[in-house]
């Protein structure tokens, strides 16, 4: 089965506090893409990363950092200083190489900031 | 650059009309993408095109919905008939390459919320 849960229905926070949003999955694949997105309030869907199945090295960009586990089959995202502007619902998804541009998403995850 | 496009942003119709959605994906994008997205989840792929042709369509719900990209460019969704469960975010992306084996990022435009009454 191809998968991606996000269990964290809602993430509330109190600003800059750092704060962590799971992400696992599921695939029978051994090489595949995975993603995170963002949606602010205002609708639109914003890509945040890419990461191929074979690079597992940590990433940072910023305030953001992703660390992809393939032993846990896991992919979670961390904001650390958290900001009244990060607050937005945050998907992540895979991509099977075999079927490239079908995307399974996750539920998402509702983060809210509070001033 | 531009990103991607969509035409309108919102609409608004009756039940049983015909209602046509656009798609102006990024310049040089190959591939685009149309997608349903219901309140509170994730988007549903519907139809995914690579120039002017359809790759796939097998997530179109029925033969109400129609995509084409006649010149590989711009892209029409279209719904015939529409019902009320036809209410919706309904989003294009676009990808600078979509070929199997590979996976080119997706980048999305601000969707169209359409609402039948």
């Amino acid at each position: 089965a191809q998968k991606v849960t996000q269990a964290q229905t809602e993430i509330s926070v109190v600003e800059k506090e750092d704060v962590t949003l799971d992400c696992v999955y599921e695939t029978r694949d051994t090489t595949y893409y995975l993603f995170w997105y963002k949606q602010p309030p205002s609708g639109e869907l914003v890509f945040l990363i890419r990461r191929n199945s074979f690079d597992e090295q940590n990433e940072i960009s910023g305030r953001y950092s992703w660390n992809f586990q393939k032993s846990t089959s896991s992919f979670n995202f961390t904001i650390t200083a958290s900001q009244v502007v990060d607050s937005a619902v945050y998907f992540c998804a895979l991509s099977p190489i075999d079927s490239n541009y079908q995307l399974i998403w996750g539920a998402g995850t509702k983060l809210i900031i509070k001033p | 650059g531009a990103g991607v496009s969509q035409s309108p942003r919102y609409k608004v119709t009756k039940r049983g009309q015909d209602v046509a959605l656009r798609c102006d994906p990024i310049s040089g994008h190959v591939s685009l993408y149309w997608y349903r997205q219901a309140l509170g989840q994730g988007p549903e792929f519907l139809t995914y095109f690579n120039y002017e042709a359809q790759q796939d369509k097998s997530g179109l719900p029925n033969d109400r919905f129609s995509a084409e990209r006649p010149e590989g460019s711009i892209s029409t969704l279209t719904i015939q008939r529409t019902e009320q469960r036809d209410s919706a975010m309904y989003r294009c992306a676009s990808s600078l390459v979509g070929m199997r084996g590979f996976t080119d990022t997706q980048y999305f435009g601000p969707g169209t919320r359409l609402t039948v009454l």
